[in-house]
């Protein structure tokens, strides 16, 4: 199976820990991507990280990736209660129409 | 920052019923995409679409499937006869040549309800 795996499937913190989520994969990559989905609403961009790159930084978001393990990771640090949202991972191949393939999705929970 | 539309937000159809799901990519974007996801489930790959032809599908997009940029701005996916397991969220993405390892921009998707 080309599918992602993701874990945890859920993951409750209080307000100003870190949150990491973890993903996995089966196939070489060119990239891989993290997304967030509030509840029943669209798809915003995270971060992308190449098959080259192994940690990659954005504001509060830190992204590694283990080529050799097939992993990625997705650090929050600081979390806020506006953090509540479900985290997809999403690779593309190395060949074809750069099609992504997703994780199962982490649900994160921040309590205040 | 341009961005991908979709219209309708929400449609609720009779099983068996045509929907024609509609996208406005990025206008000077390449590739285009459908995604979908069952309420609850992970996003699943359905078709893309580059040089006015699928460049790939998923065993989900049968024949029942059709997509097509009729104008060369919208983008459409058309499902011939709904059923009860149609219903989902999907997405429209769509991709430039020179983003081809950057993110894909989504719309905001349309929930498919078939009753």
């Amino acid at each position: 199976s080309q599918q992602g795996e993701e874990d945890p499937q859920a993951l409750s913190i209080q307000e100003g820990e870190n949150a990491t989520m973890n993903c996995s994969y089966k196939t070489s990559i060119n990239n891989l991507q993290w997304y967030r989905q509030n509840s029943g609403r669209g798809l915003v961009h995270l971060i992308l990280i190449r098959s080259n790159e192994r940690e990659k930084h954005s504001g509060r978001l830190r992204v590694t990736l283990d080529t050799s393990k097939k992993s990625s990771s997705l650090l929050i640090t600081a979390s806020r209660a506006a953090d509540t949202a479900s985290y997809f991972c999403a690779y593309t191949g190395r060949w074809g129409a750069q099609k992504l393939v997703f994780g199962q999705g982490t649900r994160l929970t921040i309590n205040p | 920052e341009p961005e991908v539309t979709q219209t309708p937000s929400h449609q609720v159809t009779q099983m068996g019923q045509e929907v024609i799901l509609r996208c406005v990519p990025i206008s000077n974007h390449l590739y285009f995409y459908w995604y979908r996801q069952i309420l609850g489930q992970k996003v699943e790959f359905l078709v893309s679409f580059y040089n006015n032809e699928i460049s790939e599908k998923s065993e989900i997009f049968d024949d029942q499937f059709s997509v097509e940029r009729p104008d060369g701005s919208n983008f459409t996916l058309k499902i011939r006869s709904t059923k009860l397991e149609d219903s989902a969220m999907y997405f429209c993405a769509s991709l430039a040549r020179r983003h081809l390892n950057t993110e894909a921009f989504f719309g905001q998707g349309t929930r498919l309800t078939v009753v």
